[in-house]
């Protein structure tokens, strides 16, 4: 069974759409987490959530949110995707305790034309 | 700013030769970490190093962390074709728990 598990895979989509991406994780973690990959493959963190503290890189913008409906999913919203969204989006999680060892999924490639 | 750069940007060599990934950053660290992602695929955890450890081994990966310099390397021996991959490094700064990654290695092992 796939441990982080994001869906879809590929999204293609046109600029001005509202997407979201899910993402669902069977390790019992508390603590998930949203990266983006540019396509100089730098990973910069987005997001992390616990079920009580939600921090938010500064940089990102507020189109972006994430919604977390449960504790073994996070999924992330994007509204009015702009041509700059396009990139590889993973997910990830860990125990609050052992945040250094994340666990990803196998990343969303979004596409925006 | 991105914490971590790994150096060079890709790497090609033959199975069975040792390849040799690093990792420079710029503020102090809590620990530093290595990554592997094969391509289409998500990281996976290698190898964790504290601030305060100066090397530490793990199969055929051996990782050492330099702080004066703000450097640290991935060596794996006797490299296999499964090791194709990108290889990043990671860094927890001081002041906080966020994990930043660098842009990785593409290492090529030709069998």
């Amino acid at each position: 069974d796939t441990a982080v598990s994001q869906t879809p895979k590929y999204l293609v989509t046109q600029m001005g759409n509202d997407k979201s991406i899910k993402c669902e994780q069977n390790l019992g973690h508390d603590t998930m987490y949203w990266y983006k990959q540019d396509s100089k493959k730098f990973l910069k963190i987005m997001f992390s959530y616990n079920n009580k503290e939600l921090i938010i890189n500064e940089t990102v913008p507020n189109r972006f949110s994430p919604k977390s409906p449960d504790k073994a999913h996070l999924n992330l919203h994007i509204n009015s995707l702009e041509l700059g969204d396009s990139a590889v989006y993973f997910c990830a999680s860990s125990t609050r305790d052992n945040k250094n060892i994340q666990y990803f999924g196998a990343g969303t490639r979004l596409s925006v034309l | 700013s991105q914490q971590g750069e790994e150096d060079p940007q890709a790497l090609s060599i033959q199975e069975g030769e040792n390849a040799t990934m690093n990792c420079s950053y710029k503020t102090s660290i809590n620990n530093l970490q290595w990554y592997r992602q094969n391509s289409g695929r998500g990281l996976v955890h290698l190898i964790l190093i504290r601030s305060n450890e100066r090397e530490k081994h793990s199969g055929r990966l051996r990782v050492t962390l330099d702080t004066s310099k703000k450097s640290s390397s991935l060596l794996i021996t006797a490299s296999r074709a499964a090791d194709t991959a990108s290889y990043f490094c990671a860094t927890v700064p001081y002041n906080n728990n966020d994990m930043r990654f660098g842009a990785g290695t593409r290492l090529t092992v030709k069998p």
